[in-house]
């Protein structure tokens, strides 16, 4: 397994504009987490993912932002109506059902999203 | 609500010197964990070390190691040894047993002198 994967790393878009980030995690996880990071700062929770079910989600991911993870796999997350200050890094992380593991999260390299 | 405070911005050490960054949490939860990651530039975030509240022995890991201070709420990571591969931005972060999410600090960037 090679990790995390998220696409595409960096995307730049145009305000107004509509953006899909896509995750992928490690085979055997079964939580996945999406985080966002601006510059010079620690990453912020998004929301989180055990299997299929978005069991938590912060008041941070407002009406334009939704997240599935359709068939417990792969995840997506969607920003609608772009504005400047969605501009940051989104990180999608995951973690292993049980064990000395479940709380220690693997994160992908990220994707850059510039909005114009 | 649970926060976490890192007051370094950024921090210089000698190659082979040691340095300890520092953090701080508030909590009311008995049962949680802290960790430490590393960020290096343009690289996705990796663990460095974890310590479980509940643990009254400070967690180590090779040069890495913590200094938990549970009734004072603070945890400071000591690195020795220093290697010019550490220079990185180092996150504390902190989980409680009754949520999801991992809470980090602002980080504080490392810089390794040669």
């Amino acid at each position: 397994d090679t990790g995390v994967s998220q696409d595409p790393r960096h995307k730049i878009t145009k305000r107004g504009q509509n953006v899909t980030f896509r995750c992928d995690p490690i085979s055997e996880h079964n939580r996945l987490y999406w985080y966002r990071q601006t510059l010079g700062q620690g990453p912020e929770f998004l929301t989180y993912f055990q299997n299929e079910a978005q069991l938590e989600k912060s008041r941070l991911l407002s009406d334009r932002f939704s997240a599935e993870r359709p068939k417990g796999s792969f995840s997506t997350l969607e920003i609608q109506r772009t504005e400047q200050g969605d501009s940051a890094m989104y990180l999608c992380a995951s973690s292993p059902p049980t064990g000395y593991g479940a709380n220690v999260l693997t994160f992908g390299a990220g994707s850059r999203l510039t909005v114009l | 609500a649970q926060t976490v405070t890192q007051s370094q911005p950024e921090m210089s050490v000698q190659e082979a010197e040691t340095v300890t960054l520092s953090c701080t949490y508030d909590t009311s939860e008995s049962d949680y964990y802290l960790f430490w990651y590393k960020q290096p530039p343009s690289r996705q975030m990796i663990l460095v070390i974890r310590q479980e509240a509940y643990k009254q022995q400070n967690a180590t890991e090779n040069r890495f190691s913590v200094n938990f201070q549970k009734a004072a709420k603070s945890f400071s990571l000591k690195i020795s040894d220093s290697q010019l591969g550490d220079a990185a931005m180092y996150f504390c972060a902190y989980h409680a047993d009754s949520s999801y999410k991992l809470i980090f600090g602002s980080g504080t960037r490392l810089l390794v002198r040669p």
